[in-house]
């Protein structure tokens, strides 16, 4: 259970575009995802909390208007870097929370595998 | 200081010998404590969750929680090569409800490097 699957895992845009990736719960509902970014040789920074049917919560420095979250059902949400430059080139990593959990002490929380987003 | 903080590492320990990562946290209110290992390339993967204090054992590998001293710390013994890998420390931390949730804060990861 609380699979969590992300796509695409690797993607190679020109500097300017947008890229937009997904993050689906395949067998449990979702009312929270996470989003994290992890640069080269660094730990993961935790980007926004999704938040399904409401505005995403991001963390301090990272600019909303750039980094558009969609929470739109209870098993997606969709990251779209917008005007991607080649320093948003990083492995970004979605994980999920159940809409309902049993024992929370039986729960890690799940990432999906994440995107290699490279901006040329 | 940071919120997580690990031992800096790296870790070079032989093959079959046991591999010690530690991992100390500020918020004293934390609840929920991980242990994820992360291969290069790939995202991390969950070995170990504790809540309470004291020890819990899965197979090789045990965590072990002191809430008063704000460590949580992972043993894994008889290391293998395949253990080689960066090993990352997570905490939830509590909310305004006093509950935590699945907004992880990371440590900056131990590499660990098992030698046959």
């Amino acid at each position: 259970g609380a699979v969590v699957s992300q796509h695409p895992s690797r993607v190679i845009c020109k500097s300017g575009t947008s890229v937009k990736i997904e993050c689906r719960s395949l067998d449990f509902q979702a009312t929270t995802m996470f989003w994290y970014r992890q640069f080269p040789k660094q730990s993961l920074m935790l980007m926004a909390t999704s938040n399904e049917g409401s505005k995403a919560t991001y963390e301090q420095g990272v600019e909303k208007d750039k980094f558009l979250i969609n929470h739109a059902s209870l098993t997606l949400s969709t990251l779209t870097v917008t005007s991607a430059h080649p320093e948003d080139s990083s492995f970004y990593i979605c994980s999920a929370s159940p809409l309902r959990v049993l024992n929370w002490e039986d729960y890690g929380y799940t990432f999906g595998s994440g995107t290699r987003l490279t901006v040329v | 200081q940071k919120e997580v903080e690990q031992n800096s590492g790296p870790l070079s320990v032989p093959e079959g010998a046991i591999a010690s990562l530690n991992c100390t946290y500020s918020d004293r209110g934390s609840q929920s404590f991980f242990w994820y290992r992360q291969y290069s390339g790939k995202s991390p993967e969950l070995i170990m969750s504790i809540y309470s204090n004291g020890d819990k054992e899965d197979g090789r590998f045990t965590a072990q929680l002191n809430k008063a001293s704000q460590y949580v710390s992972l043993l894994i013994r008889d290391s293998q090569p395949s253990d080689s890998a960066t090993y990352l420390c997570a905490v939830t931390p509590t909310n305004a409800g006093g509950t935590s949730y699945g907004k992880l804060t990371f440590g900056q990861g131990t590499i660990l490097t098992v030698h046959p």
